[in-house]
């Protein structure tokens, strides 16, 4: 079956800088993207990556590796509106996302 | 408008009653996407559309259906609601079906059977 895995939760300072983590096994590969999702919103895409390595877009960074089915969204100095969930997500053979079940992000000052 | 709307924003309904969720895009995005989350799980994909005129189903479809008459519209219906079809909704767009197509999401309805 597909599967994508991420901690349920995390916790770090206002200022701090932070990785979640994302682990996936799918039929294909077509891209991973990362999702932010405030409580009650819309999840709004941050980041897509399909080639091994960084990508880095202010804060944020994503970082991929195909072989090891591993990816990870780093952000740094940490706001407290960074308080949300990310969502992992593959597209897979079918070019279909794959969700997990995303990494609630709780902020202290 | 400016991107996707769904409508309701929440619902109570009854067990057994019909229920159509509402979806439209102003963005003239060939692809639309319903999702439901819920506690604990990742979004699930009920069903999709890459084009006007066509339909597929996602991984959870069953007691869901929608259409796509037009390229903006991408209703979903409920036949007969069961109270494990409470959920969020999602209606997403996308310029196009697959590869790096970003999908944008509308603002979601809450789902209540009772």
């Amino acid at each position: 079956g597909q599967n994508i895995d991420q901690p349920t939760e995390m916790t770090a300072t206002e200022g701090a800088i932070v990785q979640i983590n994302c682990t996936y096994q799918t039929s294909g590969f077509n891209g991973l993207f990362w999702y932010q999702q405030h409580a009650g919103e819309a999840p709004t895409f941050l980041s897509y990556n399909v080639l091994d390595g960084l990508e880095e877009k202010g804060r944020f960074s994503s970082f991929l590796s195909r072989s090891k089915g591993y990816s990870y969204l780093l952000l740094k100095e940490l706001q407290m509106k960074d308080s949300a969930s990310y969502l992992c997500a593959v597209m897979d053979s079918n070019y279909q996302l794959i969700w997990g079940a995303g990494t609630k992000l709780i902020i202290k000052p | 408008i400016a991107g996707i709307t769904q409508a309701p924003t929440s619902q109570i309904l009854a067990a057994g009653r019909r229920m159509t969720l509402r979806c439209t895009q102003d963005m003239r995005h060939n692809a639309m996407y319903w999702y439901r989350q819920d506690l604990g799980l990742g979004l699930r994909l009920i069903h999709y559309s890459n084009t006007a005129g066509t339909t597929g189903k996602g991984e959870v479809p069953d007691g869901y259906s929608v259409s796509r008459a037009n390229t903006d519209d991408f209703p979903l219906t409920l036949a007969s609601a069961v109270p494990s079809q409470t959920s969020v909704y999602f209606c997403a767009s996308s310029d196009q079906a697959g590869g790096q197509e970003t999908q944008y999401f509308g603002p979601g309805t809450r789902l209540l059977v009772l």
